[in-house]
């Protein structure tokens, strides 16, 4: 079975100031990783995915992530955030299968 | 990427009505489909998983009374929420994997109040 951690509930940062949102997973098999931005009122938006290979991960919208295996983290990156990016951002673990996601981290960015 | 669309994408209904929702594939075959519910300012939750010709798999603690769901071809699957409650107000999502089970592909979701 598997789990995600979102670490932080809610991450207020000011426009153009780095962001780091925070992901732990736990698996006995080897996963598959994502993050996804959901919009008010919206759908799930892919921001980007590990499957293998590089564990630097860059996605869309200036946004990377870092796979970390002896750390089991998943951490989302963006140097310079925009008032834009202010959504509700979920980590996703996936074994193959099923797709378990973490609890949401809510990214606020101020003027 | 396939596509997933669902029908409809909202709705409202009185309490102790049914009310079915659609989730398609437009150009994927899908024999598995997963559906997912998210109340307000939670996250997705798995509910079920739908294979096509067989019975769904429930997750622990979701009714499979409450939630029928139908994967009758590779292309559609229905929940149909029955005797639908306030409770049941939720915006719920399918999503299909590709072929390699590493591609996901989520529908934009339909969000149901239960008046």
């Amino acid at each position: 079975a598997q789990s995600v951690t979102q670490l932080d509930s809610q991450v207020p940062v000011f426009e153009e100031a780095p962001v780091e949102l925070r992901c732990n997973y736990s698996s006995s098999v080897s996963v598959y990783l994502f993050w996804y931005v959901q919009y008010p009122n919206q759908g799930l938006q892919l921001l980007l995915k590990y499957l293998s290979g590089s564990t630097l991960v860059k996605g869309i919208n200036g946004f990377e992530a870092e796979f970390n295996k002896s750390q089991t983290s998943f951490h989302l990156r963006k140097p310079s955030v925009h008032i834009s990016d202010t959504a509700e951002y979920f980590c996703a673990v996936s074994g193959g299968f099923k797709t378990i996601f973490g609890a949401g981290t809510r990214l606020f960015v101020k003027a | 990427g396939a596509v997933v669309s669902q029908h409809p994408s909202w709705v409202i209904c009185k309490s102790g009505t049914s009310v079915k929702i659609e989730c398609r594939s437009l150009d994927f075959q899908a024999t598995t489909m997963f559906w997912y519910r998210q109340f307000p300012k939670q996250s997705l939750m798995l509910m079920a998983t739908s294979n096509e010709g067989s019975k769904a798999t429930y997750e622990q603690g979701v009714e499979k009374d409450k939630f029928l769901i139908n994967h009758a071809s590779l292309t559609l699957s229905t929940l149909t929420v029955t005797s639908a409650h306030p409770e049941d107000s939720s915006f719920y999502i399918c999503m299909i994997l590709g072929t390699s089970g590493r591609e996901q592909y989520f529908g934009p979701g339909t969000r149901l109040t239960v008046t």
